[in-house]
């Protein structure tokens, strides 16, 4: 069965500094990828996704992910961080077309002025 | 364009007492949907799915129950409350996987 794994809990970084959000998933194929951000209080908000084609993947927001088949990453970027990104960030992989999406535990992130 | 609502956003009940959370979606049809449970900490746990009216797959046993009375409706249920019930609801919809689930803005559910 496919999992994901966020490997950090908190990420702690300097408003302007750049970020990378790291994910690992499980599968024998190519996933479907997904990163998702949380507001406090709020819902989930699609940030992007993956499943083919250019391996790296713009989102909104100003992120970017990169697809590594060879390292199985999804790993999130973003060259400049603004307070307003502090928020929560989930990975999530889904297996196939009519799968569930299963979600990572999630790095809180925080921003330090 | 598709839009999702949940309601209420915070609800503080006693414990012993019903549950009704509502979920809905609108501008799609016969939609996927979903409830997840997000306690403090501890991620996002899936609750129950379901596919279309009346088809309803637990993934947790659990004091809680979810049925899809009309196409686009999806009802968390339960009849007595627990302490532990407490936590973040969250309904989300798809209807393909490959774009992604669309979640609504939550229910806070504190079990007094």
């Amino acid at each position: 069965a496919q999992s994901v794994t966020q490997p950090d809990i908190h990420i702690t970084v300097s408003e302007g500094a750049s970020l990378e959000l790291r994910c690992n998933y499980s599968y024998g194929a190519t996933p479907y990828l997904f990163w998702y951000v949380q507001s406090p209080g709020q819902g989930l908000q699609l940030l992007l996704k993956y499943f083919s084609g250019d391996t790296l993947v713009q989102g909104i927001k100003g992120f970017e992910a990169e697809f590594k088949r060879s390292q199985s990453s999804f790993n999130l970027r973003k060259p400049s961080v603004h307070w307003s990104d502090a928020a929560e960030y989930f990975c999530a992989v889904g297996a196939n077309r009519d799968d569930k999406i299963i979600f990572g535990k999630g790095t809180r992130l925080h921003i330090l002025p | 364009s598709q839009t999702i609502h949940q309601w209420p956003a915070t609800l503080v009940q006693p414990v012993g007492s019903p549950l009704s959370l509502e979920c809905t979606v609108e501008g799609t049809s016969n939609p996927n949907l979903y409830w997840y449970r997000q306690a403090a900490g501890r991620g996002l746990q899936l609750l129950f799915y379901s596919v279309g009216i009346g088809q309803i797959s637990s993934e947790v046993p659990q004091n809680l129950s979810a049925s899809r009375p009309q196409d686009r409706q999806f009802i968390l249920s339960s009849k007595k409350l627990l302490l532990s019930d407490s936590g973040f609801y969250l309904c989300a919809w798809d209807y393909n996987l490959f774009d992604g689930y669309t979640f609504g803005s939550g229910t806070r559910l504190t079990v007094v």
